[in-house]
């Protein structure tokens, strides 16, 4: 069984520049997280999808962050613009409902430096 | 509100000495913990998980018990190998389907 992809494995940036991600989760999964693991921290939650559905984006920058996921399959995340604070790795988790308990399966991430 | 706290890195053993390194949490309810291991330049990958008190989560080694009555689920293992060097998160998730909620990691490296 194929794990989460996601690319670009690692991207540069200046500050103000804007920049998207991609995240193709497992095949069926229907739900699919984004977090943000900044240096130093454990991953916090962007914005969790239900196939097509926001579920929680209540920790989502709105102003700079928009996330969507289309035909409820692979999933953008962009910022625009991006802060040097947003400097990041960015993690895509997918998960299936088929389980009692819902674990959660973690592509490789995106490391963003924003200078 | 939910939260973990684990303890402080960075823990330095040599290989085959005794590991423990410490969590707790804050959760209303009953939430499912969790141990994931970040190996250098990989993605975060599930250790081991338990579900409600007394549990005991395992695997490759590593033991964890659900002790509800001092919210902790601490990560033990006999004997360490230089393999197992990474950084282990421990998380919670109070209701399935929901967001995980992350401590902020311990770094863990072994010598040979």
């Amino acid at each position: 069984e194929a794990g989460v992809a996601q690319s670009p494995r690692y991207k540069i940036i200046e500050k103000r520049q804007s920049v998207a991600f991609w995240c193709n989760p497992i095949s069926g999964h229907a739900t699919l997280y984004w977090y943000q693991q900044i240096l130093g921290q454990g991953p916090k939650l962007l914005i969790q999808f239900q196939n097509n559905g926001v579920v929680d984006d209540s920790q989502l920058p709105k102003d700079r962050f928009s996330a969507e996921r289309l035909k409820g399959v692979d999933s953008t995340l962009k910022i625009q613009p991006a802060k040097l604070e947003d400097s990041a790795v960015y993690l895509c988790a997918s998960s299936t409902d088929g389980q009692v308990v819902y674990e959660q399966y973690f592509g490789p991430g995106t490391r963003l430096t924003v200078t | 509100g939910n939260s973990v706290t684990q303890m402080e890195g960075p823990v330095t053993l040599s290989e085959e000495a005794f590991l423990t390194i410490n969590c707790t949490y804050t959760a209303t309810g009953y939430p499912s913990l969790f141990w994931y291991v970040q190996y250098p330049g990989e993605g975060l990958q599930l250790l081991l998980k338990a579900t409600k008190a007394d549990d005991k989560g395992s695997n490759k080694g590593f033991e964890a018990t659900y002790r509800k009555e001092t919210t902790s689920f601490h990560l033990e293992k006999g004997s360490v190998q230089v393999s197992d060097s990474a950084v282990y998160f421990c998380a919670l998730s109070n209701q399935a389907g929901t967001a995980l909620i992350f401590g902020k990691g311990t770094t863990l490296s072994v010598s040979s």
